[in-house]
């Protein structure tokens, strides 16, 4: 089983659709939790961190379930810029800064 | 800004040589950094932990010999590798971390070629 596993997709949205990604983490002693994303060809960027009381950033909503050990993101009217692969990335209390990612879920939003 | 460096952007070289990439931190200290590739459509994997001043630790699997890592200074760790072969073409990443479990800043990653 992986540490990190995420639904590959692709999800293929028309614009302004609500999509929602998943994420699930073998090691119940993780510490932080993150989501990155992707752009073809391009380094990861940070595009939230993720908290067991849920954030919240413009259209972006992270939620973390530790009992679960299930992490989320929201995306609500979604925008073309959005098309990107999505990675989730978990960070261990043993290897703080040591970040073991998922696979990634690609996104396409559709005009 | 850019907080993370990494030079060259992108290299083409001949089965047998060897190749050096760098990572830097622009403006901060990185005791660690950490080496990825990623293949096409996969994600990144984890190569090895650069350590400021020590041996590298590197991934089961990932051969020490063929990857050489050396990390001198506080805002430079480099890779090389050594013999390239074409099945070594791969998409280079860095990353560094500010504050130890936090979020990593990635450099903008050296595509390899070797032809």
């Amino acid at each position: 089983r992986k540490e990190v596993e995420q639904d590959p997709g692709p999800f293929n949205v028309p614009e302004g659709a609500t999509v929602a990604f998943n994420c699930t983490y073998s090691n119940s002693a993780s510490q932080s939790f993150f989501w990155y994303r992707q752009d073809c060809r391009k380094e990861p960027k940070l595009l939230m961190s993720v908290y067991s009381s849920g954030n919240e950033d413009g259209r972006f909503t992270a939620q973390l379930n530790r009992a679960s050990q299930y992490i989320s993101l929201l995306i609500r009217d979604s925008k073309l810029s959005d098309s990107a692969t999505y990675l989730c990335v978990v960070n261990g209390a043993a290897n703080a800064g040591k970040s073991t990612f998922g696979d990634g879920t690609t996104l396409t939003v559709k005009p | 800004g850019a907080v993370v460096s990494q030079h060259p952007s992108r290299v083409i070289c001949k089965s047998g040589t060897s190749v050096k990439i760098e990572c830097r931190s622009l403006d901060f200290q990185a005791t660690t950094m950490f080496w990825y590739r990623q293949f096409p459509k996969k994600s990144l994997m984890l190569m090895a932990t650069s350590n400021e001043g020590s041996k590298a630790t590197y991934e089961q699997g990932v051969e020490k010999d063929k990857f050489l890592i050396n990390h001198a200074s506080l805002t430079l760790s480099t890779l090389t590798v050594t013999s390239a072969h074409p099945e070594d073409s791969s998409f280079y990443i860095c990353s560094a971390n500010r504050d130890r479990g936090n979020e990593q800043y990635f450099g903008p990653g050296t595509r390899l070629t070797v032809t």
